[in-house]
């Protein structure tokens, strides 16, 4: 069965660095999206992408966050300046098209540890 | 936007008994609600998912209720297991989109 994946699974940086992340989504897939996980608490949404635009973004998507399709299979999370407070589990998923209430599925993760 | 509670935090049940983990959302424009069980360390799996237009869902020992006029929703798994273990997050969307996830229920069985 088909799945998302994401690399890398681990990620440390230092404060103030670039980091990308990566996420393969489901090769029939359409719609996007990133979602980060500060420990022990709930998933929460960043941005959505589809046909090659953000079409959603939450508060936390601020302008050190962009997202990229640059091919045809891979979809990139970039945060530009990165923060302590970044550190968290970034999801990145996928939903299908053709339906108009699509089911996302989500990759394994990239855990991100600012220092 | 949308708000999403859930309640218990925390579940702790005996083998065999069912649980029963409850979420309430805010926004009446909400038509699509996931369920998603997270094992430590893995990625969210979708376990059900109901939609506005349904009230009730089952699929073996899971199941999912939908209130819509009093805008709650609720997980039900009976005969529960030592694998049945994790956290469990809610979600409420506007077709399918920006999904806005509940804070999560460890879930407990206790052999």
């Amino acid at each position: 069965e088909p799945e998302v994946t994401q690399t890398p699974s681990h990620q440390v940086t230092q404060m103030g660095q670039e980091v990308i992340l990566r996420c393969v989504p489901i090769s029939n897939h359409l719609y996007f999206y990133w979602y980060r996980q500060i420990l022990g608490q709930k998933v929460e949404f960043l941005v959505s992408f589809y046909n090659n635009e953000i079409s959603e973004k939450s508060e936390i998507f601020d302008d050190q966050f962009s997202v990229e399709r640059p091919d045809g299979s891979n979809f990139t999370l970039k945060i530009r300046s990165t923060k302590l407070e970044d550190s968290a589990m970034y999801f990145c998923a996928s939903s299908r098209p053709g339906l108009r209430i699509n089911e996302q599925f989500f990759g394994p993760g990239t855990r991100l540890t600012v220092l | 936007g949308e708000n999403v509670e859930q309640h218990p935090s925390t579940l702790s049940v005996q083998e065999g008994d069912s649980a029963v983990i409850k979420c309430t959302y805010s926004d009446s424009a909400s038509n699509y609600f996931p369920w998603y069980k997270q094992e430590l360390g893995k990625r969210p799996q979708l376990i059900i998912d109901i939609r506005s237009n349904v009230g009730e869902k089952k699929d073996q020992r899971i199941a999912v209720t939908l209130n819509k006029t009093a805008k709650h929703f609720s997980l039900h798994i009976t005969e529960t297991q030592p694998e049945d273990s994790a956290v469990y997050f809610c979600a409420a969307s506007n077709y399918g989109q920006n999904f806005v996830f509940g804070p999560g229920t460890r879930l407990s069985v206790l052999p």
